[in-house]
């Protein structure tokens, strides 16, 4: 059964870099997927924050461009994010999903709760 | 941007009986729409893509309809393991998805 688990520090300290990865079980992340992050502030809507697909192809988010960088690493079946100079704006749950090619998310992560705060 | 706006935000409802939130978009999304099931601590579920076709393994139960702004997910007799929050997603205009705030439909 295909599954996604994102990882990472679940506290951050404000003008830090956030890191996470995401784990993709049971599907080769070489195939022909995007594989996004999202993201939903506390009280607030699920938002985009990038896409990545296995040969290193990016679209980020034009509001976090300046302060994303998505890579994968195709021999540990893993895709990353680093989002730098954090604030509390931040804090959000952070969701990996399998976009599929028609453009919906086929399968999502459980989310990783990371806090901004000193 | 499209904005996707969900109504109502919380639809109470007894198991057994029929659930129908709404999605609309502010501009056409054709049927580039998607809809998802989620329980808090969980990972969202893909329930409906192209509007109108349940995902793999997704009950009768559930149904969508609509096209262009409006659209709709039906759950015909709710079951308890139902009771989560629906988003829906348009995927129009790659990479600009967005998605709607969220119906919770909770226990009457």
């Amino acid at each position: 059964q295909v599954q996604l688990q994102e990882s990472g520090p679940g506290l951050v300290k404000p003008s830090d870099t956030l890191s996470l990865t995401c784990t993709v079980s049971s599907y080769s992340i070489s195939n022909n997927n995007w594989w996004g992050w999202m993201r939903q502030p506390p009280g607030k809507r699920l938002e985009w924050v990038g896409y990545i697909r296995s040969g290193g192809s990016t679209t980020y988010n034009p509001s976090l461009e300046s302060r994303v960088t998505m890579s994968v690493d195709t021999s540990k079946n893993q895709f990353s994010l680093k989002l730098s100079s954090v604030t509390a704006v931040d804090t959000a749950i952070y969701y990996c999903a399998r976009k599929e090619p028609g453009n919906w998310f086929g399968l999502w992560g459980q989310g990783t709760l990371v806090t901004v705060s000193s | 941007e499209i904005v996707m706006t969900q109504s109502p935000a919380t639809l109470s409802v007894s198991p057994g009986e029929r659930a129908t939130l709404s999605c609309r978009a502010s501009q056409s999304v054709s049927s580039n729409l998607a809809w998802y099931q989620h329980k808090p601590g969980q990972a969202p579920r893909l329930l409906i893509y192209g509007a109108s076709t349940r995902a793999t393994s997704i009950p009768a139960r559930f149904s969508g309809s609509g096209s262009g702004t409006e659209f709709t997910l039906t759950i015909s007799s709710l079951q308890s393991e139902d009771f989560a929050i629906y988003y829906c997603q348009q995927y129009n205009e790659w990479p600009l998805f967005t998605f709607g705030p969220g119906t919770k439909v909770d226990i009457k």
